[in-house]
């Protein structure tokens, strides 16, 4: 079964600065996507970033950008110039390509942005 | 566009009584729908799928239902609420047949267990 990991349950950045979240996975699949949700206090689920496993180039959505390892099975975040509303939990999130489609979630890691 | 709706927002409900949570869609055909779960501080369990009407998948065995009676129509439904069952519900739904695009989700219904 395919697991997400979270290994960050709280992170904190300087507004402004550059931030990186780290997220892992375990897949015997070759064809997969990946994803980053992001949910603020008002708890909708916002998708930030995703990527092809079959791209061997990272995905990068204006500020956030990835680091696809996909060798090592790692899919990072990295949110620059950070402002105080990307304050919320991110959420890593893996999808089969084929087959029902459901998404696998990691735990989150919840992003502080100090003023 | 298409959007969905979820409600309601918030529900207080006591042991043992029933509970209906709806969602719908527009302005989408055939999507696929989802309800997942979130408990305090924790991620999202994926609870039902449905790529159909009337089809629905299970993934976690426990006292909830859910039905889909019409197509862009997801209910999750129980008979008698269990503590356990407090937290935060979420519906989503994504194109059918389409794996690269991404999941959009409701706003989330907010169930407390007394």
């Amino acid at each position: 079964a395919q697991t997400v990991t979270q290994s960050q349950p709280e992170m904190s950045v300087q507004e402004a600065e550059t931030v990186t979240l780290s997220c892992t996975y375990d897949t015997s699949e070759s064809d997969y996507y990946l994803f980053w949700y992001k949910q603020p206090p008002s708890r909708q689920m916002i998708l930030v970033i995703r990527q092809e496993a079959y791209k061997q180039q990272n995905a990068t959505e204006n500020r956030f950008s990835v680091n696809f390892q996909k060798a090592a099975k790692s899919f990072s975040l990295k949110i620059s110039d950070s402002q105080l509303g990307d304050a919320a939990m991110y959420f890593c999130a893996y999808r089969y390509n084929f087959g029902n489609e459901k998404l696998t979630f990691g735990t989150g890691t919840r992003l502080t942005i100090i003023p | 566009s298409q959007t969905i709706h979820q409600w309601p927002a918030t529900l207080v409900q006591p042991v043992g009584s029933p509970l209906s949570l709806e969602c719908t869609v527009e302005g989408t055909s055939n999507p696929n729908l989802y309800w997942y779960r979130q408990a305090a501080g924790r991620g999202l369990q994926l609870l039902f799928y449905s790529v159909g009407i009337g089809q629905i998948s299970s993934e976690v065995p426990q006292n909830l239902s859910a039905s889909r009676p019409q197509d862009r129509q997801f209910i999750l439904s129980s008979k008698k609420l269990l503590l356990s069952d407090s937290g935060f519900y979420l519906c989503a739904w994504s194109v059918s047949d389409s794996s690269n695009q991404p999941q959009h989700f409701g706003d989330g219904t907010r169930l407390s267990i007394l």
